[in-house]
Formats: C-alpha cells, structure tokens, sequence
C-alpha cells in the first residue's frame, strides 16, 4: 500500500537553531498537510500546500510541495520552546485517501 | 468558533465489548473523517463521512463503523473490542466547500484502553 516516509524520526536542537524535517513517497498526491501534536491533544493544522512546487509560510514555519508532488518539506527557523512535538506530513491521494508519516519528534535542548 | 469536540476523552473497556465514540465537528463543517493513533502505526485512516454518507474507508475490519447524522455530528463504533484496539481515535472535520478542502481540524481526540 502507499506509504510515506518521513525523516528524521526524532530530532535533538538548540534553542535558537533551524530545523528540517522531509517526507517522501513513491505515490503522487494532490495535497500536502502538516501537522503538530503536543502531548494529550489532537494534531493542529500548521501548512496546507495545493500545487507542485508551491512554497508557503506560516511565521517561522515554511514548507514546500515538491515538483514531483511525491515529496515535502518543512522548515522551522529560530526554533523556541514551544517548537517541542511531533510534527506529522500527510498526503492526499488521488482518491481522496489521507495517508500520515510516522512523525518527527522534536526535542529542544537547555 | 468552538473547535471539533470529542466525547468521552477517556475510556477503559474489556476484550469482547463494543464501544461507541462521538463527534462533534466545526460549526459548519460538512465532513468528519475518524482516526487510530498508535505508537507502532501512527494516524491510520478510519473512515469519512460527508452528508450522512461514507465517502471514503481505510483498511480496517469490519468490527469498525461509522454514521454522521443530519447535523454532522459523527459516532463510530467498534464491537468485539480486542486488546490491539487499545489507541488514541481522532475525529476530524473538514469544510468541503464546492472544491474539496482537505484541510483537516482535529479535536483531542478518545484514549481507549482495552483490558
């Protein structure tokens, strides 16, 4: 079945540091998500991208569609505190299916 | 606007029960898609409804079901509960205007625990 394969899986920052985090696939999709959950909640929408090669931000977030609409991207810049969780990407298939990475843990040093 | 709620948060039932969880989405938001997150395999798709009608359906056994009533409000069910049920089910809305948003919001979603 589709899978997507996201990387890394846990990730140990300074405060103050940039953090890159990537999810790839086999399949093609029509729409990138993603997504961070803190512990004992649901996931929150952080960046929802529609087109092929589309490079969008939210503060300090910025992700991108890849041109192959098989991979994605997000970046975290100046990372604080509150960065900590697991940031998951989700992909839409071409039938409508949402399938989820694993997710990236992000833990933030003292 | 009061986000996607869901009830009950916690939930402890034994191997060979049923349980019916609820949702209630955004206000004005037509479709809720259901969700089983564990450590080993992540969010894995339940199943989408839109108009009382299920639009779409992972891989999961048939134990697992769904409705949405006429106000959205969505309920699944699992019967003959078994211990690898034991997860975190999110419930998720969507607006679906004309062009379909899969800009999916999630509430805090129902910690089950089978024993």
């Amino acid at each position: 079945g589709q899978q997507l394969n996201q990387s890394p899986q846990s990730m140990f920052i300074q405060e103050g540091e940039d953090v890159s985090m990537n999810c790839t696939s086999s399949s093609i999709f029509n729409t990138w998500l993603w997504y961070k959950q803190d512990p004992g909640e649901g996931p929150v929408l952080l960046i929802a991208l529609y087109k092929a090669g589309e490079l969008t931000s939210n503060g300090r977030l910025t992700a991108q569609f890849g041109i192959t609409r098989k991979d994605s991207f997000l970046n975290i810049s100046a990372s604080i505190p509150s960065d900590v969780g697991i940031y998951f990407c989700a992909g839409q298939l071409r039938d409508d299916k949402i399938i989820f990475g694993k997710g990236t843990r992000l833990h933030i040093l003292p | 606007k009061a986000g996607v709620t869901q009830t009950p948060r916690y939930l402890i039932k034994t191997r060979g029960q049923q349980v019916t969880l609820s949702c209630s989405p955004i206000s004005g938001h037509r479709s809720v898609s259901w969700y089983q997150q564990t450590p080993g395999q992540g969010l894995q798709f339940l199943f989408e409804y839109f108009s009382e009608t299920q639009r779409n359906k992972g891989n999961f056994p048939g134990r697992f079901s769904g409705r949405q009533f006429s106000n959205s409000r969505s309920e699944m069910n699992v019967s003959t509960l078994e211990l690898g049920d034991s997860a975190l089910y999110l419930c998720a809305s969507s607006p679906y205007r004309q062009v379909p948003s899969y800009e999916q919001y999630f509430g805090p979603g129902t910690r089950l625990t089978v024993t």
